[in-house]
């Protein structure tokens, strides 16, 4: 499975939307992107995932680059609960889950 | 629905000691059942997965062991812990070739 590339930390104000980078360079043909976050002291969550297209649901939107490379989730009004750890994983989607963690991304937002 | 459970929530344990952590989930058949380890600051480590009763794959070597006796029931388990072991323990399940994982809500386990 292809690495990701997430800063370790960002900040928002609370109502903004917040944009999460993810860098996956090596990502190949067949690699779904995977969003999940992670309240502090809690199981992760699953938020959304895309191959190509862009992707909306009711807790955020995908947008992935044409070459695949990158892709960003944006929260588009954040709020105070959406303080977490945000991480980006890069899968060949089916065949078994077992989902690579890396650090993520710590997403404060504030008033 | 759907539900995960997993206790105890934290746990306090001596060095040497054994460890069982059980996990069982609601409302599925056949789900595919995960443990993950998380040390303070650090991401999550797959270790272990498991498709059915009975089959396990281990992630890491290490010095913890898992069992699947029921379709719905997981298992973590250690005969004597180690300091290295302390960390948040999560149990996850998901359905078929669903990347969807559902995390339990955790364990902390403290090895002293």
């Amino acid at each position: 499975d292809a690495k990701t590339t997430q800063p370790p930390s960002m900040d928002c104000a609370e109502g903004r939307a917040a944009n999460l980078p993810c860098n996956h360079s090596t990502i190949s043909g067949n690699e779904y992107v995977y969003w999940y976050r992670q309240i502090h002291s809690q199981g992760p969550q699953y938020i959304i995932h895309g191959l190509k297209n862009n992707e909306t649901n009711e807790m955020a939107s995908l947008i992935i680059t044409e070459d695949r490379k990158s892709s960003t989730l944006i929260l588009p009004h954040a709020t105070l609960r959406d303080t977490a750890v945000y991480y980006c994983i890069v899968k060949v989607g089916g065949g078994g889950n077992k989902l690579t963690f890396g650090t993520g991304t710590q997403l404060k937002v504030e008033l | 629905s759907q539900t995960i459970h997993q206790w105890p929530a934290t746990l306090v344990q001596p060095v040497g000691s054994p460890l069982s952590l059980e996990c069982t989930v609601e409302g599925t058949s056949n789900p595919n059942l995960y443990w993950y380890r998380q040390a303070a600051g650090r991401g999550l480590q797959l270790l272990f997965y498991s498709i059915g009763i009975g089959q396990i794959s281990s992630e890491v070597p290490q010095n913890l062991s898992a069992s699947r006796p029921q379709d719905r029931q997981f298992i973590l388990s250690s005969k004597k812990l180690l300091l290295s072991d302390s960390g948040f323990y999560l149990c996850a399940w998901s359905v078929g070739r669903n990347e969807k994982l559902f995390f339990g809500s955790g364990t902390q386990l403290s090895v002293l």
